[in-house]
Formats: C-alpha cells, structure tokens, sequence
C-alpha cells in the first residue's frame, strides 16, 4: 500500500501570507497527485490535478509542484475563504486510491 | 454540471448492513469514461476511498473492506448503491458518492451521516 505522510497536520498563518503544505508518499508515484480543499460541513473540492495543474475555476493563488515522491501544495497570498483542511491524495496503484491525514489551515 | 445526492437510513443497528444510494443529475451514468465512487469520513478524521464501479458494472474495492462492500448500478434510474455490511461503530460516518475520470474525484454528493448504534 501506498502511504501519503501530509504536513504540517494543522497550520495557521495571517491573510496575505504565503502558505505551503506538503505531502509525502512512501513510494515514487510520478505525479499521479491530487489536492483537495474541504469547508466544513462541505464535501472535498478537487483543486490541483496531476500535482499541479489547476482546476477550471480556481483561483490562480492556488499552486501545486512535485514529482516522484514528494510533493508541494502554496498558496500565495492567504485569503479569508480559503480557511479549510486540504487533503492530498494519489492514484499511481488505481485502481486503489490513497488520501493524506489532512492539514487544517486557519486565521491567525 | 453533474450532480451527486446521497439517500438512505441515518441509523443503522451494529451487525446490519448499511445501504446507500446516490442518484446522478446533469448527466447519463451510462456516459464518458466516469467512474463512480463512494467514500467515508468518521467525524474529525480523514478520508477513506471505500470503492468504485464503472458504468459496465466492473467493480473496485479497497482491500481493507471489500470483504463487507458492494457496490452496484442501476442505469435506468442513474443510481448506484453502497452495501456495507456487519456494521459495528467503526462505520459510522460521513458517506460521500463522487465521480471522476480515472485518478480524481471531479464531483462530491454532499454527503450523508450514517451513525451506527443500538
């Protein structure tokens, strides 16, 4: 099984602050990586695909790199809205999908 | 736009088998290359990927459940459905149906609590 090590686990920074977020994977995955915004009391919200393309729609502060084993998710200038917990998720062994713990991101 | 909804019992008896369905709009089940999917999330934890079909019925299931899952499509009423049985408190979650093409969840139903209890 493939495991996916997100940190930190919970992360709080200020509006306007630059924001990453890492993921870690126990095995080279190529860039089979998703990244997923979550509100709460909200389902998951696909964000970046293939670790760094972004998702029709989202806003370009949103960002994403890494290839192989490790992997990065930034945002570049916080904003209030974006207070959520972010998951990462492969799919390199599908048809097995795997998530991160999460990391929960608020308002300092 | 496609569009997933969730529906079944809020409340299930531990050892009883849990049934869920998800009813698509917007779009045919039957249609593109989507794969549907169901997954959970005890309250305050993560997310755990149960399983998937695909519109011909081929099924996919992780391996740490597949003994108790089954997943199941009805394309005349572009539905598909979770069974999950011998629950015990440990099941007792958020269940999400999401869509995608091959290694991403693209659309999420929002979701449904399932409590397990006596």
């Amino acid at each position: 099984d493939i495991q996916m090590t997100q940190s930190p686990s919970s992360l709080s920074a200020s509006v306007g602050d630059r924001v990453t977020i890492t993921c870690q994977a126990s095995q080279d995955i190529s860039n089979y990586l998703n990244w997923y915004q979550q509100k709460p009391g909200k389902a998951p919200k696909l964000l970046i695909y293939d670790a760094s393309n972004l998702e029709t729609g989202v806003p370009s502060r949103f960002s994403g790199s890494g290839s192989g084993t490790d992997f990065t998710f930034t945002i570049s200038s916080l904003q209030p809205e974006d207070i959520a917990t972010y998951y990462c998720q492969q799919y390199d062994n599908l048809p097995q999908y795997t998530f991160g713990q999460g990391t929960k991101l608020e308002i300092k | 736009q496609v569009q997933l909804q969730e529906s079944g019992p809020g409340l299930v008896k531990p050892s009883q088998t849990l049934s869920l369905t998800c009813t698509v709009s917007g779009g045919s089940i039957s249609s593109g290359s989507y794969y549907w999917s169901w997954i959970r999330q005890p309250a305050g934890k993560g997310l755990e990927w149960i399983g998937r079909i695909y519109t011909s019925g081929s099924t996919n299931y992780n391996p740490s459940l597949k003994s108790r899952v089954t997943i199941s499509v009805d394309t005349s009423k572009n539905q598909f459905s979770l069974k999950l049985s011998s629950v015990t408190a440990a099941d007792t979650a958020v269940y999400y149906c999401a869509s995608g093409v091959a290694g991403s969840f693209d659309y999420w139903g929002q979701g449904t609590l399932v409590t397990v209890s006596s």
